[in-house]
């Protein structure tokens, strides 16, 4: 058990259609991180917050992404007008409690746009 | 982009053989992690490594950080079938800056 839980796990969709994924952390940490793994690739970073605030966004998250963490806790990731090459792994990490960027991971939303 | 280079990309292997891949980078890592993934499931952290020179074991697991800060091998000692997955060396290139990846190593075992 990581600590992260996320949901969903699997989403079909159609293109165009919008989507969200959430991303909730058992225990509090400062920050959150999303990345996204396609097929044969190692997880790629899309966005991280400290607390609430955005702090870096990757090129890869286009105009259509959106993400969000209100209360510094759970985090969401919307994707607008899904695109067939939308469809990967969705991630949600948390660093550990060392000094270290030790990361744990999620067990990821699988998303499948049609 | 910083890039992590894994190989070999994929091994077969028999049941109770030793398994050593590597990691290298064009530049200098300050922090190595190797994860294990398993189908549908996210990376799991086996070992962090903090130090040039570093060796580092979980078990069967045992990892070193290159002097160079920029490479890192994992070695699994008497293979067994639950060694099956994807084989992920990652780290920050510095600071609390995110995850890089390499494409990762495919370990099959062959009971």
């Amino acid at each position: 058990d990581t600590g992260v839980s996320q949901n969903p796990r699997h989403k079909i969709t159609k293109r165009g259609q919008n989507v969200t994924f959430r991303c909730d952390p058992i225990s509090e940490h400062n920050r959150l991180y999303w990345y996204r793994q396609t097929l044969g690739q190692g997880p790629e970073f899309l966005t991280y917050f400290q607390n609430e605030a955005q702090l870096e966004k990757s090129r890869l998250l286009s105009d259509r992404f959106s993400a969000e963490r209100p209360k510094g806790s759970f985090s969401t990731l919307e994707i607008q007008r899904t695109e067939q090459g939308d469809s990967a792994m969705y991630l949600c990490a948390v660093p550990g409690q060392g000094l270290y960027n030790e990361q744990f991971f999620g067990p990821g939303t699988r998303l499948t746009v049609l | 982009g910083q890039q992590l280079n894994q190989s070999p990309q994929s091994m077969f292997i028999q049941e109770g053989e030793d398994v050593s891949m590597n990691c290298t980078s064009s530049s200098i890592f300050n922090t190595w992690l190797w994860y294990k993934q398993e189908p549908g499931e996210g990376p799991v952290l086996l070992i962090a490594l903090y130090k040039a020179g570093e060796l580092t074991s979980n078990g069967r697991l045992t990892a070193q950080f290159g002097i160079t800060r920029k490479d890192s091998f994992l070695n699994i000692s008497a293979s067994i079938p639950s060694d099956v997955g994807i084989y992920f060396c990652a780290g920050p290139n510095s600071g609390n800056t995110p995850l890089v990846f390499g494409k990762g190593t495919r370990l099959s075992v062959i009971a």
